[in-house]
């Protein structure tokens, strides 16, 4: 399993963008970069996933450095509702399991 | 609600009794996830199930922890004798088919939290 990097916790205000940096320098060539987030008191949810272009949808964009050692999950503007923790986590597609690390808690303040 | 549905919510338990979990996963999909949480740190793979099949253990998961999927459908978790050290959150999640086009993503319950005391 790749490692990942992710600072423990940053801090943004309301309606601010937010970029969410993530290490995984020894990603392996098949592996997707998923990012998922949990909510206080709540299960992990789905955030968004790529390989190597970048991707947007309706939560976020996920932006894949060119050698893909590195991404940036982008939220346009923070809500107080984003306020969680956010993992990055390489896996392959046929992967059987996600594997967590600590992740980023992200603080937004009004 | 059609999303991983968890039950018990909360169970306080004795140490040395058993407990057991339910997870119904989202319908048709075909995988099926436990996963272990405390506090301070991200989940922790248990045990992965594809259909019926146990595929993958963790180390994890000691004699003292049983999964099972008998019809591919629901999976129950069980713990039996009980210690301090198993107070945690259980996640159940579930995913889709990988042909799907949601086959990477992962869908999670909200969790069932046990303490032991």
């Amino acid at each position: 399993d790749a490692k990942t990097t992710q600072p423990n916790s940053m801090e943004s205000n309301e309606e601010e963008p937010v970029h969410l940096p993530c290490n995984h320098s020894t990603i392996s060539g098949t592996d997707y970069i998923h990012w998922y987030r949990q909510l206080p008191s709540q299960g992990p949810e789905y955030v968004i996933h790529g390989l190597t272009s970048n991707v947007n949808n309706r939560m976020a964009s996920l932006a894949i450095a060119e050698d893909r050692k590195s991404s940036t999950l982008i939220l346009h503007r923070a809500t107080l509702r984003d306020a969680a923790v956010y993992y990055c986590i390489p896996g392959n597609t046929g992967f059987q399991k996600l594997v967590f690390g600590t992740g980023t808690r992200l603080l937004v303040s009004p | 609600d059609t999303g991983v549905s968890q039950d018990p919510r909360h169970k306080i338990t004795k140490r040395g009794q058993n407990v057991t979990f339910r997870c119904d996963p989202i319908s048709e999909h075909n995988r099926l996830y436990w996963y272990r949480q405390t506090l301070g740190q991200g989940p922790e793979f248990l045990t992965y199930f594809q259909n019926e099949a146990q595929l993958e253990k963790s180390r994890l998961l000691s004699d003292r922890f049983s999964a099972e999927r008998p019809k591919g459908s629901f999976s129950t978790l069980e713990i039996q004798r009980t210690e301090q050290g198993d107070s945690a959150m259980y996640l159940c999640a579930s995913s889709p088919p990988q042909w799907r086009v949601e086959g990477n993503t992962i869908y999670f319950g909200e969790g069932s939290w046990l303490t032991v005391v």
